[in-house]
């Protein structure tokens, strides 16, 4: 059974840093792209990043709204990929999701990020 | 940015009854390349994540009733359920996937 599970969401204020794990199960996870995508009832869903595979060199890719602020990576030895957000804003609060694969065929249940002072 | 737009944004129906929603994009989603679409439909039931129904526009995920059904090319697609069933309530979103990574706002369905 594909299962992804999210952590490390949490209480931060603006300008604030955090990071997001994602540790998955059920398949071979250096075979598939992984993402994080968003949602919040302001934006709905939101497509943050993406991480290919050692093949690709682990291209990594960014929502215009995240670049320069979040950088994703993965650990294939521990079927994990990972969300390091920094400069945290408002409107960077929602739930996250870990997903896998071209498109989305499983999410996890998410982690909430509250951006707030 | 591809922009989505799905219409209607709610509409309530009871079971039994065929229902139909929308999605245009801004650009066409069609890659020439290979003749595919790159849209997918999501359904998110309240409290749970989304989960994938549809790819390629039309083609069905494993396990996905075949009462759910995606057809539309280049700009315009439908994602049709022949027969509402009450496990149908969800949140129906668009998805593309050619250019970047965008979601439409989501299509409420509720059953009466």
């Amino acid at each position: 059974e594909v299962k992804l599970e999210e952590s490390g969401g949490g209480l931060v204020q603006p300008g604030g840093s955090m990071k997001l794990s994602c540790v998955a199960s059920g398949f071979t996870f250096s075979n598939y792209w992984m993402n994080w995508v968003r949602q919040s009832p302001e934006k709905g869903l939101e497509w943050v990043a993406e991480i290919r595979l050692k093949s690709n060199n682990y291209a990594t890719h960014y929502a215009e709204s995240v670049k320069g602020r979040f950088t994703i990576s993965r650990d294939d030895s521990k079927s994990s990929v990972y969300l390091q957000m920094n400069n945290l804003r408002a409107e960077d609060t929602g739930i996250y999701y870990c997903t896998r694969g071209f498109p989305f065929d499983y999410w996890g249940q998410g982690t909430t990020l509250t951006v707030s002072s | 940015n591809i922009m989505m737009t799905q219409s209607p944004s709610s509409l309530a129906v009871s079971a039994g009854e065929k229902v139909t929603m929308s999605c245009k994009s801004s650009q066409s989603v069609l890659y020439s390349s290979n003749q595919k679409n790159y849209l997918a439909w999501y359904q998110q039931k309240p409290g749970q994540s989304p989960k994938l129904l549809i790819y390629w526009a039309s083609t069905r995920e494993s396990g996905v009733p075949d009462r759910f059904t995606g057809s539309g090319s280049g700009t315009d697609f439908t994602l049709t359920i022949s027969s509402v069933q009450a496990e149908d309530l969800a949140v129906y979103y668009c998805h593309q996937y050619l250019s970047s990574r965008t979601f439409g706002g989501g299509t409420k369905l509720e059953i009466k």
